[in-house]
């Protein structure tokens, strides 16, 4: 089954702790990226991919890594987590060609910052 | 960068009633318009999107605007179901990254 999936699904964690958040998609898409998403605020993009070992910054990207070492997966990395990104994450994943193509949405990832 | 505005917030419609949710963006190097449908606890799906070079596209009960010159397009859902009822997201694509609207929650009354 064609899908992007993203673990874990829900995270509390503290102030300063590191934690990752992996997604991965098995649709071989050249395009990868990750959207947070708050309350009156929509869906904003944190850091996008265009293939591997090519990342970019979104409009929202302190506080976040990335990297892109293999083409299914695009793990979102915080350092040093704070209060303010405590949101809920979607890794997106999609074919990039000549022209634009349909973006699929993991399941998300609710995360809590103490 | 980009800045999309979307309105209504809310918009509650009578089945079988039309509904139209309208975006504007500023940067008109944007040339990728999809719209998004999230229900509640689910994931962004796409609905239907619009390419600069296109000034309108439908697909059944949905159709989509788009007027490059004042920078806006908009959401035509015909014929609503209480099954529409959700949170409906526009975005533009600049160059490589997406911008998205603070979203629409629709309500269709039975």
């Amino acid at each position: 089954e064609a899908q992007v999936t993203q673990n874990p699904r829900y995270l509390i964690t503290v102030t300063g702790k590191k934690l990752t958040v992996t997604c991965s998609q098995n649709m071989n898409h050249e395009y990868m990226s990750w959207y947070r998403q708050d309350p009156g605020l929509g869906l904003r993009q944190i850091y996008y991919s265009m293939n591997v070992e090519v990342t970019d910054k979104g409009d929202v990207p302190e506080g976040y890594k990335v990297s892109r070492k293999e083409k299914r997966n695009f793990p979102l990395i915080l350092e040093s987590p704070s209060p303010n990104q405590t949101s809920l994450y979607f890794c997106a994943s999609s074919l990039w060609g000549s022209s634009y193509n349909e973006q699929f949405f993991g399941p998300g990832t609710r995360l809590t910052v103490l | 960068g980009e800045n999309v505005e979307q309105h209504p917030s809310t918009l509650s419609v009578q089945e079988g009633d039309s509904a139209v949710i309208k975006c504007t963006y500023s940067d008109s190097a944007s040339n990728y318009f999809p719209w998004y449908k999230q229900e509640l606890g689910k994931r962004p799906q796409l609905i239907i999107d619009i390419r600069s070079n296109v000034g309108e596209k439908k697909d059944q009960r949905i159709a989509v605007t788009l007027n490059k010159t004042a920078k806006h397009f908009s959401l035509h859902i015909t014929e609503t179901q209480p099954e529409d009822s959700a949170v409906y997201f526009c975005a533009a694509c600049s160059g490589n990254q997406f911008y998205f609207g603070t979203g629409t929650s629709l309500t269709v009354i039975p």
